[in-house]
């Protein structure tokens, strides 16, 4: 079956630090990754989605970069965080139609 | 282009009574359909999805949904709400040949003793 990790689970950063968050993906090949960001109180935005390696879509012009060197891996950066970063960020992927989220990472930037 | 309405952002409900969560759509292809659950600082997890076939669908939990192409409408459904099924639900969009999912702004549902 497949699974999908994200780490860390939490991240206390200050403002100006960089980032690194970090999505695999087990059990499946050639999967479409996603990256999104839930800010308090609101709904999934959408940030990165990637269809292979080394092909990236941004969706919202931001301070994020990502990156996937690995079929099952999706790492999400930055160089300096800002405040409005914080949020719970999740790594999906997806198959035929539906998509399966990770655990999730709460991130939060003082 | 495709978008979700999901109606009531809060929605309570007595344990025991029927649980209604209204989801909207607008789709240029067939949709694909989802509704999906989150708990308190938890990934999403999936209820139940319509893709083609039978318009109603039948998920985890008890929850199930009809597909009405004429209303634009995938509402969510439970005959009794239980204590545990307090959490945000999202409805989702998506379509053959797309690779975007269109999440509603979610609706709280809870359950009242």
């Amino acid at each position: 079956s497949q699974t999908i990790h994200q780490w860390p689970a939490t991240l206390v950063q200050p403002v100006g630090s960089p980032l690194s968050l970090e999505c695999t993906v087990e059990g499946t090949s050639n999967p479409n990754l996603y990256w999104y960001r839930q800010a308090a109180g609101r709904g999934l935005q959408l940030l990165f989605y990637s269809v292979g390696i080394g092909q990236i879509s941004s969706e919202v012009p931001q301070n994020l970069s990502a990156s996937r060197p690995q079929d099952r891996q999706f790492i999400l950066s930055s160089k300096k965080l800002l405040l409005s970063d914080s949020g719970f960020y999740l790594c999906a992927w997806s198959g035929q139609t539906e998509q399966f989220f990770g655990p999730g990472t709460r991130l939060t930037v003082l | 282009a495709q978008s979700v309405t999901q109606l009531g952002s809060h929605v309570s409900v007595s344990e025991g009574a029927l649980v209604l969560l209204r989801c909207n759509y607008s789709s240029s292809v067939p949709p694909y359909l989802f509704w999906y659950v989150q708990y308190p600082n938890q990934g999403l997890q999936l209820l139940l999805k319509y893709t083609t076939g039978a318009t109603l669908v039948k998920g985890i939990n008890g929850f199930e949904a009809e597909f009405k192409k004429s209303e634009t409408s995938f509402h969510l459904t439970k005959p009794s709400a239980h204590m545990s099924d307090a959490a945000e639900y999202f409805c989702a969009v998506s379509g053959p040949g797309t690779y975007k999912y269109i999440f509603g702004t979610g609706t709280r549902l809870k359950v009242l003793a």
